[in-house]
């Protein structure tokens, strides 16, 4: 069973340009969340997504960032307009579909470097 | 909401001996997770152990335990017998046992870097 799938593994943008960040979730894992890493810090909850739609979003930014999770395909977590603040690691976890599961399965992150 | 603090920034041990990283939290809830992550220098998240709150017995996986004090509200990890593939930082993570929409984010403390000598 592959674990959480997450590309690119690094990406480069320039400020004012918008970055995509994929993940696919394990193998019947319904549940979606995406989470930030600023350097030396620890993971900030962004978004939780089930399939098409979004149940938590309150730790998005307000603007330039959203989130979805379509009924087929990966999660995409869409940063329009990238500044240097935006630089950090994006890490997408999942969960299966069964509400008492409580362990979430990391992926192994993007990398963004805005420039 | 809930806050994860972890006191130490970095902490060194010898191979072989052993190394406790310390934890508190902030919650109102009575029931919830306890988790403690490792993060290697590829940076991939690896959960190492969990507790669940109502569970009065520590939790322990092989060469990790952890000294779990619902009162204190502390949660911290012991690992016995380091090894050099242990260096890595390791967060604290804390999760509402409520299966509504905000109880299923994790939230992370700030980490503590374990560093292993030889």
């Amino acid at each position: 069973n592959a674990g959480v799938m997450q590309n690119p593994r690094h990406l480069v943008r320039r400020r004012g340009q918008e970055a995509r960040l994929r993940c696919s979730p394990m193998k019947g894992h319904s549940h979606v969340y995406w989470y930030r890493q600023l350097p030396e810090e620890g993971l900030k909850f962004m978004v939780y997504l089930q399939k098409e739609n979004i149940i938590d979003e309150s730790g998005m930014p307000k603007e330039r960032f959203s989130a979805e999770f379509p009924k087929e395909g990966p999660s995409i977590l869409r940063i329009q307009q990238v500044v240097r603040g935006d630089s950090a690691a994006y890490f997408c976890a999942s969960s299966p579909t069964t509400a008492s599961s409580y362990e979430q399965y990391f992926g192994p992150g993007t990398r963004l470097t805005v420039t | 909401a809930q806050t994860v603090t972890q006191s130490q920034p970095e902490m060194s041990v010898q191979e072989a001996e052993t190394v406790t990283l310390s934890c508190t939290y902030d919650t109102s809830e009575s029931d919830y997770y306890l988790f403690w992550y490792k993060q290697p220098p590829s940076r991939q998240m690896i959960l190492v152990i969990r507790q669940e709150a109502y569970k009065q017995q520590n939790a322990t996986e092989n060469r990790f335990s952890v000294n779990f004090q619902k009162a204190a509200k502390s949660f911290s990890l012991k690992i016995s017998d380091s090894q050099l593939g242990d260096a890595a930082m390791y967060f604290c993570a804390y999760r509402s046992a409520f299966s509504r929409a905000a109880g299923n984010k994790l939230t992370f403390g700030g980490g503590t870097r374990v560093l292993v000598k030889p």
